[in-house]
């Protein structure tokens, strides 16, 4: 069975730093890219960030509200990914996702996302 | 960055009734949608991807169409399970992924 669990959530300071996990298990990890996405609480999902394999690179692609603050890495040794989050600011806060991403090459390199974690809650405030 | 739009916001079905559900791109991304259902305290679960393809264990109660600009989600006999909140994902221009802001699926 696939599974995603994320950890490393909770209350911080507008400033401060933090990491997120996301432990997986049930298939070969390190075959796949993973995205980051958050939302905020009853509002939409907002994409963060996406590592490739590193088969296809290992390359990470990140969005304009968190590029240059936030750094997505991968561990396949362990099978876990990880979110490091610096200078959080009080707009962070929101339930962080990550998902596993199944790339298709049939017009263009696409990545969908096919399994998502229970998501762990960030929450920056003084 | 592609702008998606779903409607309506909510949406009040009742149980065995069909539900459809709309998602507009501001430009085309071919068939490269997915729709994802949440369930509140709940991670989002992938429901279709390429417009119309179900994911595995998906029952056939649910359906997409559309290409281009234009999808549809359709739920043809809705059970108790089902009332949650549905997305639309595009994936053909990327980064960002980008989604519709989400329909809300209420019992009437």
């Amino acid at each position: 069975e696939v599974q995603l669990v994320e950890s490393g959530g909770g209350l911080v300071k507008p400033g401060r730093s933090l990491r997120l996990s996301c432990t997986t298990s049930g298939f070969t990890f390190r075959d796949y890219a993973v995205s980051w996405f958050r939302q905020d609480p009853g509002k939409g999902l907002e994409w963060v960030g996406f590592i490739r394999s590193k088969g296809y690179t290992g390359t990470t692609d990140y969005s304009a509200s968190v590029i240059g603050r936030f750094t997505i890495s991968r561990d396949d040794s362990k099978s876990i990914a990880y979110l490091q989050m610096n200078s959080l600011e009080i707009e962070d806060t929101a339930v962080y996702y990550c998902a596993r991403g199944r790339r298709t090459a049939v017009a263009g390199v696409k990545y969908y996302f096919d399994y998502w974690g229970q998501g762990t809650l960030v929450t920056v405030s003084s | 960055e592609i702008v998606m739009t779903q409607s309506p916001a909510t949406l009040f079905v009742a149980p065995g009734e069909r539900a459809t559900l709309s998602c507009r791109a501001s430009q085309s991304v071919s068939s490269n949608l997915a729709w994802y259902q949440q369930i509140p305290g709940q991670a989002p679960r992938l429901l279709i991807y390429t417009a119309s393809t179900r994911a595995a264990g998906i029952p056939a109660r649910f359906s997409g169409s559309g290409s281009g600009t234009e999808f549809t989600l359709t739920i043809s006999s809705l059970q108790s399970e089902d009332f949650a909140v549905y997305f639309c994902q595009q994936y053909d221009i990327w980064p960002p992924w980008t989604f519709g802001q989400g329909t809300k699926l209420e019992i009437k």
